[in-house]
């Protein structure tokens, strides 16, 4: 079953724009990972946020962790057309032994 | 840099075949993950390997099985291939610390299975 899931299922903005996307989760974590995948391509890892962090920045991303909604939110500031992609939430569980729940993405396209 | 590589990009096997997709990572990571993509679906794990010969079923093993006979070498094995196990499948890797401490997981770029 899925743990994490994102919403919304796709967004179009224009470049410089901002773009929030939303996970939502069922069970305690340990942390959550958030990941983007170009089209047709493998994963790669953007950020990662503990369960006892609330907020955390990297470069144009932040990302917010609430553990009493169950919920995390990932910003991308001052879109470009290279962020388009679809973005990824996952959540490794408490006793997991490292092992994700990867949510359906949310897809992004930025428009020049 | 971290380097996962799969063994195929795109392949295409008949009903019935036996298919092997290999993952190869080169950063000595005790964890090792299969998972496969559909639309919608995103990524749903089928096995995943915390030390050689150690296996253990995610949440689509039905179908697969996995060998893990070297660290470096995470295999997916489709006993007798069907159409709906057409699908991408990807593999990934992690360091073996487990809980808070958060492991990042590196993929490969994916393998395209088409299952005719």
């Amino acid at each position: 079953s899925q743990q994490g899931e994102e919403d919304p299922q796709a967004l179009s903005i224009q470049e410089g724009e901002n773009a929030t996307m939303n996970c939502s989760y069922k069970t305690s974590i340990n942390n959550l990972q958030w990941y983007r995948q170009n089209s047709g391509r493998g994963l790669v890892h953007l950020i990662l946020i503990r369960s006892n962090e609330r907020e955390k920045h990297s470069g144009r991303l932040r990302v917010t962790l609430d553990t009493s909604k169950k919920s995390s939110s990932l910003l991308i500031t001052a879109s470009r057309a290279a962020d388009t992609a679809s973005y990824f939430c996952a959540t490794d569980e408490e006793d997991s032994w490292g092992k994700f729940q990867f949510g359906a993405g949310t897809q992004v396209v930025v428009t020049p | 840099d971290v380097k996962v590589t799969q063994s195929s990009r795109y392949l295409v096997k008949r009903t019935g075949e036996k298919v092997f997709l290999e993952c190869v990572q080169d950063m000595d990571h005790e964890n090792m993950f299969w998972y496969r993509q559909d639309p919608g679906l995103g990524l749903r794990l089928i096995y995943f390997s915390y030390d050689v010969k150690m296996k253990e079923k995610g949440d689509i093993p039905e179908g697969y099985s996995v060998s893990r006979e070297k660290k470096e070498r995470f295999s997916l094995i489709l006993e007798s291939a069907s159409t709906n196990q057409t699908s991408m499948y990807l593999c990934a890797s992690s360091l073996g610390v487990a809980g808070a401490l958060g492991n990042e997981q590196f993929f490969g770029p994916g393998t395209r299975l088409t299952v005719l």
